[in-house]
């Protein structure tokens, strides 16, 4: 069954610096990864998806790579604003007739941006 | 930009009740989710539908049935309320294809008392 790790469980960095979230997981037979923030109390919001046949996605600030072979994928986020501050959570999909189509979700990373 | 729409933000209601958990989607999706958010356990897909009239079981169906007479809604429905049923819902939908992202509605937070 898969299984997907996201670590550090949480982090606290100062404004301005750059950081990575990693994610890692058991079945390296994915369809793709997804990766989400969620603030307090909300439901999720994508950030990004990669396909297992890409290595990595940008959009904005925001740089998420795919190592499929090793099961890990990284979120880099560049020049950090406190406005980041949120959970950020990995999600892997199986391919069809590999189980339940939905995703299989990281416990998330909480970070913190101190001003 | 999709929308996903969930009948309640905050509900609580009795042991016993039977509860119905409502979601709305505006893209015409195919697929639609229901799963539950925990502290500690993360998210966990509850049921799912790909079409009108269909449904596949997820990781934890027990004590929850579904229902998706149109295909822009979805309802999870809580036939006895129990208080280990208290927790977050969200409600997700997802085109068809493989190479499509699932979008997520605010949630509901139930509490069953």
């Amino acid at each position: 069954k898969q299984e997907v790790t996201q670590i550090p469980a949480a982090l606290s960095v100062p404004e301005g610096e750059n950081l990575v979230l990693n994610c890692s997981f058991t079945d390296s037979a994915i369809y793709n990864l997804q990766w989400f923030r969620q603030d307090p109390g909300k439901g999720l919001t994508s950030l990004l998806l990669i396909q297992s046949s890409q290595r990595e996605q940008t959009s904005g600030r925001l740089n998420a790579s795919l190592d499929k072979s090793s099961g890990r994928s990284t979120l880099y986020i560049a020049a950090s604003q406190p406005g980041d501050s949120a959970t950020y959570l990995c999600a892997v999909r199986v391919p069809p007739g590999g189980g339940a189509d939905g995703l299989t979700f990281g416990k998330g990373t909480h970070l913190i941006i101190q001003p | 930009d999709v929308k996903v729409t969930q009948s309640s933000r905050y509900l609580v209601k009795r042991t016993g009740e039977k509860v119905f958990l409502e979601c709305v989607q505006d893209m015409d999706h195919e697929n639609m989710f229901w799963y539950r958010q925990d502290p500690g356990l993360g998210l966990r897909l509850i049921y799912f539908s790909y079409d009108v009239k269909m449904k596949e079981k997820g990781d934890i169906p027990e004590g929850y049935s579904v229902s998706r007479e149109k295909k822009e809604r979805f309802s999870l429905i809580l036939e006895s309320a129990s208080t280990n049923q208290t927790s977050m819902y969200l409600c997700a939908t997802r085109g068809s294809g493989g190479y499509n992202e699932q979008f997520f509605g605010p949630g509901t937070r139930l509490t069953v008392l």
